[in-house]
């Protein structure tokens, strides 16, 4: 069975470009997460999906930032305009519905954005 | 918000030896959780706590929760070459397994030649 994959693996934009990070969850997975690591700090929650719907959405940093599950399949993490601090390793995990005892969150290889 | 104090930042080691870290955090977490991360790769969940005090093992890998429920420790025996990697803690608040994770700085281990 496939993991989580990412798309794309390392992305290298301007400031004031736009960029569109994808996530395709492991097939059957109703929780979908996005998290980042920025400067090597700790891994940091943005959001969370149950299936197409916005279940957390607490750790989006601001406005600039937009994600979308449509389908409740492949998720997108757009970044427009993407400004320095925003550089990092952006992961997404995903996990099984509620009727699972342990809902394990899979994590994917991660996009690593560099913002010049 | 929640933080999670991991120490010690970096190790390095020779093969063989014992390797101890830890995590503590001012908030109660329902549940506590060890990842490991490779280059290139995400976190793989190493162990998974649920209960206050419990001890838990998964090969080489030995992990407690906290009786206060706001602090664990990992060890890990006889390190070998791939044991090299940043291991994070991690806590859930809710109750619900699928409630976001809270993640510590990490640990990045290393062994010396």
């Amino acid at each position: 069975e496939a993991g989580v994959t990412q798309f794309p693996s390392h992305s290298v934009i301007e400031k004031g470009q736009t960029v569109t990070l994808r996530c395709d969850p492991i097939s059957g997975h109703d929780n979908l997460y996005w998290y980042r690591r920025v400067m090597g700090k700790e891994i940091k929650f943005l959001l969370h999906f149950v299936k197409e719907s916005k279940q957390d959405e607490s750790g989006m940093p601001n406005n600039r930032f937009l994600a979308e599950r449509t389908g409740g399949t492949y998720s997108t993490l757009k970044v427009q305009p993407a400004e320095l601090e925003d550089s990092g390793v952006y992961f997404c995990a995903s996990s099984p519905g509620s009727s699972y005892t342990y809902n394990e969150q899979f994590f994917g290889p991660g996009t690593r954005l560099t913002v010049l | 918000g929640q933080q999670l104090n991991q120490s010690p930042q970096s190790m390095f080691i020779q093969e063989g030896e014992d390797v101890s870290m830890n995590c503590t955090s001012s908030s109660i977490f329902n549940t506590w959780l060890w990842y490991k991360q490779d280059p290139g790769e995400g976190p793989v969940l190493l162990i998974a706590l649920y209960k206050a005090g419990e001890l838990t093992s998964n090969g080489r890998l030995t992990a407690q929760f906290g009786i206060t429920r706001k602090d664990s420790f990992l060890n890990i025996s006889a390190s070998i070459p791939s044991d090299v990697g940043i291991y994070f803690c991690a806590g859930q608040l809710g109750t619900s397994s699928a409630s976001k994770i809270i993640f510590g700085s990490g640990t990045r281990l290393s062994i010396r030649p």
